[in-house]
């Protein structure tokens, strides 16, 4: 079957670090996205990794271990705005098989 | 350039009717996806469409089905709704068919079913 673990839930302090990790198991990969979705919006484009390494992207980078079939995603400088849940999506055999979701709380 | 719109916002129908719903996509892209999030369950996919062509769909029932138009803009249906249907159906659109492209989505049509 086609599996994608994350954490369901992470908190995080304003200005710390924070990486969100997600595992797979899928009978093809042809690339990880990373979506951002806050509460009662729609799900907007972070990152894409089709190779292993780390895509930095300002205070956002993406890292991918197709060996291991892992991936995270690493926020720096976090502030309150980046409050939401964190999804890891799969391109297996181009369908894209999602994670549930990590929802991360920030706190003052 | 206008994003993706979906309508209705809101739906309210009760068990045994029909559903559509209706997304345009971004002007250029031909390709449009169909999602349904539930608490808890994260993303399904439904299908999607290119260039009027279903390219693939994903483990639902047929009662859910749909279709897209000569200008890309999608419609999905669903028949003799359940209780399970209640969900936030979700479109987003691409440049590229497939998964290999970043998809913009719209903001959702969120159905509950009575």
């Amino acid at each position: 079957g086609q599996n994608i673990d994350q954490p369901t839930e992470m908190t995080a302090t304003e200005g710390a670090i924070v990486q969100i990790n997600c595992t797979y198991q899928t009978s093809g990969f042809n690339g990880l996205f990373w979506y951002q979705q806050h509460a009662g919006e729609a799900p907007t484009f972070l990152s894409y990794n089709v190779l292993d390494g780390l895509e930095e992207k300002g205070r956002f980078s993406s890292f991918l271990s197709r060996s291991k079939g892992y991936s995270y995603l690493l926020l720096k400088e976090l502030q309150m705005k980046d409050s939401a849940s964190y999804l890891c999506a799969v391109n297996s055999n181009y369908q894209l098989i999602w994670g549930a979701g990590t929802k991360l709380i920030i706190k003052p | 350039k206008a994003g993706v719109t979906q309508t209705p916002r809101y739906l309210i129908k009760t068990r045994g009717q029909q559903v559509t719903l209706s997304c345009s996509p971004i002007s250029g892209h031909r390709s449009v996806s169909w999602y349904q999030q539930t608490p808890g369950q994260g993303l399904q996919f439904l299908f999607e469409y290119f260039s009027e062509t279903q390219r693939n769909k994903g483990n639902f029932p047929g009662r859910f089905s749909g279709r897209q138009f000569s200008n890309s803009r999608s419609e999905m249906n669903v028949s003799t709704l359940e209780l399970g249907d209640s969900a936030l159906y979700l479109c987003a659109s691409s440049q590229r068919q497939g998964a290999t492209d970043t998809q913009y989505f719209g903001p959702g049509t969120r159905l509950t079913v009575l």
